[in-house]
């Protein structure tokens, strides 16, 4: 079975500066998408960024960024110039190409951003 | 668009009852909706998915007696804690997945319900 780790259980970054949270993921499939979800205190989750594995271009939007190794099994996310609504816990996921319905969930990992 | 919704939001009950919450995607067909469960402080674990019109699949160690899924149609999909305990007690998370999706086959989640039982 596919496992996704996230080894920061808490992150703290000064507001306007960069921070990188880290994912790894065990897997045997070629095929596959990989995510980060942002949890804030309203418990509602929201996409952040999402990867194809097939694609070797990292993706991005806006303030937020990928750093994906495929053959390391690691999946980054970059957040630059932080801000105090990115503040949440942060969950990195993966989902099977084959099996639409497997969605396996990191830990998460708790972003403080201070002022 | 892609909005999905939870109901109630929280429910506080006795224990020994039973609780409905209703998962609906609001603007959009999901041909399967999944139910995750979320203790404090930690991940999202999931708990079943049900595709519209047939049974729900659980993941190992779920009570399929105790949660009852029931997808009756494309917009909505029901999770019954039947005989709830106080260790029921938990944040539940639904989620939806587009008909027809994309590549990404992305899931939509709802904003969660707070489950307490006395």
């Amino acid at each position: 079975a596919q496992t996704v780790t996230q080894s920061q259980p808490e992150m703290s970054v000064q507001e306007a500066e960069t921070v990188t949270l880290s994912c790894t993921y065990d897997t045997s499939e070629s095929d596959y998408y990989l995510f980060w979800y942002k949890q804030p205190p309203s418990r509602q989750m929201i996409l952040v960024i999402r990867q194809e594995a097939y694609k070797q271009q990292n993706a991005t939007e806006n303030r937020f960024s990928v750093n994906f190794q495929k053959a390391a099994k690691s999946f980054s996310l970059k957040i630059s110039d932080s801000q105090l609504g990115d503040a949440a816990m942060y969950f990195c996921a993966y989902r099977s190409a084959s099996n639409h319905n497997d969605m396996r969930f990191g830990a998460g990992t708790r972003l403080t951003v201070k002022p | 668009g892609a909005v999905v919704s939870q109901h109630p939001s929280r429910v506080i009950c006795k224990s020994g009852t039973s609780v409905k919450i209703e998962c609906r995607s609001l603007d959009f067909q999901a041909t399967t909706m999944f139910w995750y469960r979320q203790f404090p402080k930690q991940s999202l674990m999931l708990m079943a998915t049900s595709n519209e019109g047939s049974k729900a699949t659980y993941e190992q160690g779920v009570e399929k007696d105790k949660f009852l899924i029931n997808h009756a149609s494309l917009t909505l999909s029901t999770l019954t804690v039947t005989s709830a305990h106080p260790e029921d007690s938990s944040f539940y998370i639904c989620s939806a997945g587009l008909a027809g999706a994309s590549s990404y086959n992305e899931q939509f989640f709802g904003p969660g319900t707070r489950l307490t039982v006395l």
